[in-house]
């Protein structure tokens, strides 16, 4: 069974920007959920969707959004972009719930 | 809001036995987990605490204690590819959203 993908894996945008990403779970997997990882602040959960509806939402600005399609696939748009956007993004996917949850590679986002 | 403790690095001998621990205030608590991280590569989910007690799964076995807001993660026979990070991740129950909050880390630096 293939693993979550997650395209682009590298990106370089500039401030004021906006960016989408593209998250595609493993097959029968209906829950999607979108980190972001920096040195900084660590990894930090920004949203989890689940048959096309948001479940759950970290605290992050309105900046950050993010939708599912009908076949689980998912996608994460930033607006305005922000040098502290600079980050991994990872989606992961799960089953039903959270408890058991595979990772993408990631979206290395830099802000210039 | 919580707060989720656990060292920053710790060393072990390959063969041996090495516990990590965590700590986490919380008002929601709606299970642990945990995960390992190598660098450069997406976390890999190890195990899931919801009940108090020890989830054994072959090298790596896992306690929560929830009254003590208290857990570990214990690492058998340490082989070198266990060199890596191990991310405590506490989720939280937020007015019916589950939230899960990542700890910093714990570099774990096996040698021969």
């Amino acid at each position: 069974k293939a693993g979550v993908t997650q395209t682009p894996r590298y990106l370089i945008k500039t401030r004021g920007q906006q960016v989408t990403l593209s998250c595609s779970p493993i097959s029968g997997h209906r829950s999607v959920s979108w980190y972001q990882q920096t040195p900084g602040q660590g990894l930090q959960f920004l949203f989890e969707y689940f048959s096309e509806t948001q479940r759950n939402k970290g605290n992050f600005p309105g900046r950050f959004s993010g939708r599912q399609f009908s076949n689980s696939r998912s996608e994460m748009n930033v607006s305005t972009l922000e040098l502290g956007d600079s980050a991994l993004y990872l989606c992961a996917s799960s089953p039903d719930r959270q408890e058991t949850q595979y990772f993408g590679p990631g979206t290395r986002l830099l802000v210039l | 809001g919580q707060n989720i403790d656990q060292p920053t690095e710790m060393t072990a001998t390959e063969g041996a036995i090495v516990q990590i621990n965590c700590t986490y205030q919380t008002s929601g608590f709606n299970g642990l987990f945990w995960y390992q991280q190598h660098a450069g590569e997406a976390p890999t989910f190890l195990s899931y605490n919801v009940l108090d007690g020890l989830e054994e799964k072959g090298r790596f076995s896992s306690f929560l204690s929830r009254s003590k807001g208290y857990s570990y993660l214990l690492l058998k026979e340490l082989q070198m590819k266990d060199s890596a990070s191990y991310l405590c991740a506490v989720r939280e129950d937020v007015r019916g959203s589950y939230i899960p909050t990542f700890g910093r880390g714990t570099s774990l630096i096996v040698h021969p």
